[in-house]
């Protein structure tokens, strides 16, 4: 099983800065990673997919990148409603299907 | 827009059968591009994939619940189904539908939409 470890656990993060989150993987998935946003009380919502891509209807203030065993999902400019916990999953060596741990990041 | 849609008991006592019911809004349920899977979050937790279904027949599941999971989609109700027996109370969580995307693949890949949530609670 591919264990995925995100880093760190909580980020403080004032809004309209940048957040930079780290996805490590235990062996390689190459780009075969997703990340998701949840938002308190909410269903996860599909951010970014092939490691890079956005998912229709996500503001271009939110990239990914990285390959193999590191990953970074970047939100260039932190806004009110980006404070949540955010999740990546590896869908290359399945099964099963693996997420992170999660991210928080809160105002600071 | 898509919407999907659990349902369900929220209350299971121990050793039981866990059954929840996700409705899709549209025909994508029949689509050759999309499995149908179910993910668990325990409260506080992080996420779970339990299993995903497609409406050929093919279906994948977590390692971890070994035979305690399946997963069926039944096209002519546009819904799909989890089972999970023998529950006890490291089953309590939030569990979420998800259409599974298999772009560019023959297999599940990511979940790219999501039903709201159902908490169940394995309790006696």
């Amino acid at each position: 099983e591919t264990v995925m470890t995100q880093s760190p656990g909580t980020l403080s993060v004032s809004p309209g800065e940048r957040a930079t989150l780290s996805c490590r993987a235990s062996q390689s998935v190459n780009s075969n990673l997703a990340w998701y946003q949840q938002r308190p009380g909410q269903a996860p919502r599909l951010l970014i997919y092939d490691a890079s891509t956005r998912a229709t209807g996500i503001p271009a203030r939110f990239s990914g990148s990285g390959s193999g065993t590191e990953f970074t999902l970047t939100i260039s400019s932190l806004q009110a409603e980006d404070f949540a916990v955010y999740y990546c999953q590896q869908y290359n060596d399945w099964p099963p299907l693996t997420f992170g741990g999660g991210t928080k990041v809160e105002i600071k | 827009q898509l919407w999907l849609q659990e349902s369900g008991p929220g209350l299971v006592k121990p050793s039981e059968t866990l059954s929840l019911t996700c409705t899709v809004s549209d025909d994508s349920i029949s689509s050759n591009t999309y499995y149908w899977g179910w993910i668990r979050q325990p409260p506080g937790k992080g996420l779970e994939w339990l299993g995903s279904a497609h409406y050929r027949g093919s279906s994948y599941y977590n390692p971890s619940l070994k035979s305690r999971v399946t997963i069926f989609v039944d096209t002519s109700k546009k819904q799909f189904s989890l089972r999970l027996s023998s529950v006890t109370a490291a089953d309590t969580a939030v569990y979420y539908c998800a259409r599974t995307n298999i772009f560019g693949s023959v297999s599940p890949r990511w979940f790219d939409s999501w039903g709201q949530g159902t908490l169940v609670t394995v309790s006696s």
